[in-house]
C-alpha cells in the first residue's frame, strides 16, 4: 500500500510562474514532512521539511503547506525557472523513527 | 567534501551471478540506507542500518542482504540476482537517530540491470 502519494507523475510550468507540487498520504502516524529534488544521473537532494506542528515553511522561493486534516502537503516554487526542472519526491517519517517514506515523484518541467 | 560514495555507477549482470554494491560515507553517520528507485513506485526502502552491527529491513528487503562491519561503510549484496532487481539504487545516509532526517545525503545512484 502505498502510504505517501503524488498522483501527478508530471507538471510543466512557465518560468516566472507558480508551480504547484502536491502530496497525499494515509498514515497518521507521519509527523514530519519533506521534499526532495533529484536531477538526472544524480542522488536526490533535501530541499524543505515541515513539521506536523506547523502548517507552512518558507525557504526563499520554496514554500510547504501542510493540511493535516485532509492528510495533504503541497510544494510551492515561486517564481519556476527552468533550473528548478527535476524530479520532486515527497517523503514522510513518524516521530519514532528515522525512515522515510517516499511518494512516486512528479517530473517538474519549467520552460523558458 | 561530504559525499556518500557508490560503485559501481552502472552495472550489467546475469541471472544467478552474486554482485555487490558498495556505499561509504565520509560524514561519520550512524544511519544508512538503501533504496530502489522504479518507475511509477518512487524510492523504496530496502534495508537499513542504525550503527556498526545493527541492521534491519526496509519495505523491500527480499533477495538483497547487506552488513555493516564499519560505520563508513554498508554494502548491498545480491546473493542470485534476478530481473526483478534491475533498477536503480541508492544508498543514504543521516546523522540523526529516532528523530527527523532532515539531512539524509544520497549517493550518485547505482544503475543495475539483470538479463
Amino acid at each position: 500500500d502505498q502510504q505517501v502519494k503524488q498522483n501527478s507523475p508530471s507538471l510543466s510550468v512557465q518560468e516566472g510562474r507558480i508551480s504547484i507540487l502536491n502530496c497525499d498520504y494515509t498514515n497518521s502516524m507521519f509527523d514530519y514532512f519533506l521534499w526532495y529534488k533529484k536531477y538526472p544521473a544524480e542522488g536526490p537532494t533535501f530541499l524543505i521539511s515541515i513539521s506536523s506542528i506547523k502548517d507552512k515553511n518558507e525557504d526563499g522561493r520554496f514554500t510547504v503547506f501542510l493540511n493535516k486534516s485532509a492528510k495533504h502537503l503541497s510544494l510551492h516554487i515561486v517564481p519556476s525557472q527552468p533550473g528548478d526542472s527535476a524530479v520532486y519526491f515527497c517523503a514522510a517519517e513518524e516521530t519514532s523513527g528515522s525512515r522515510l517514506t517516499f511518494g512516486e515523484g512528479t517530473q517538474l518541467t519549467v520552460n523558458p | 567534501e561530504a559525499q556518500v560514495t557508490q560503485n559501481p555507477r552502472y552495472l550489467i549482470t546475469v541471472t544467478g551471478k552474486k554482485l555487490t554494491v558498495t556505499c561509504s560515507q565520509n560524514m561519520n553517520h550512524e544511519y544508512m540506507s538503501w533504496y530502489r528507485q522504479d518507475p511509477g513506485l518512487g524510492l523504496r526502502q530496502i534495508y537499513y542500518s542504525m550503527n556498526v552491527e545493527v541492521t534491519d529491513k526496509g519495505d523491500v528487503p527480499e533477495g538483497y542482504k547487506v552488513s555493516r562491519k564499519e560505520k563508513r561503510n554498508f554494502p548491498l549484496i545480491l546473493e542470485s540476482p534476478s530481473p526483478n532487481q534491475t533498477s536503480l539504487y541508492f544508498c543514504a545516509s543521516h546523522k540523526t537517530g529516532g528523530g527527523y532526517t532532515d539531512t539524509q545525503y544520497f549517493g550518485p545512484g547505482t544503475r543495475l540491470t539483470v538479463l
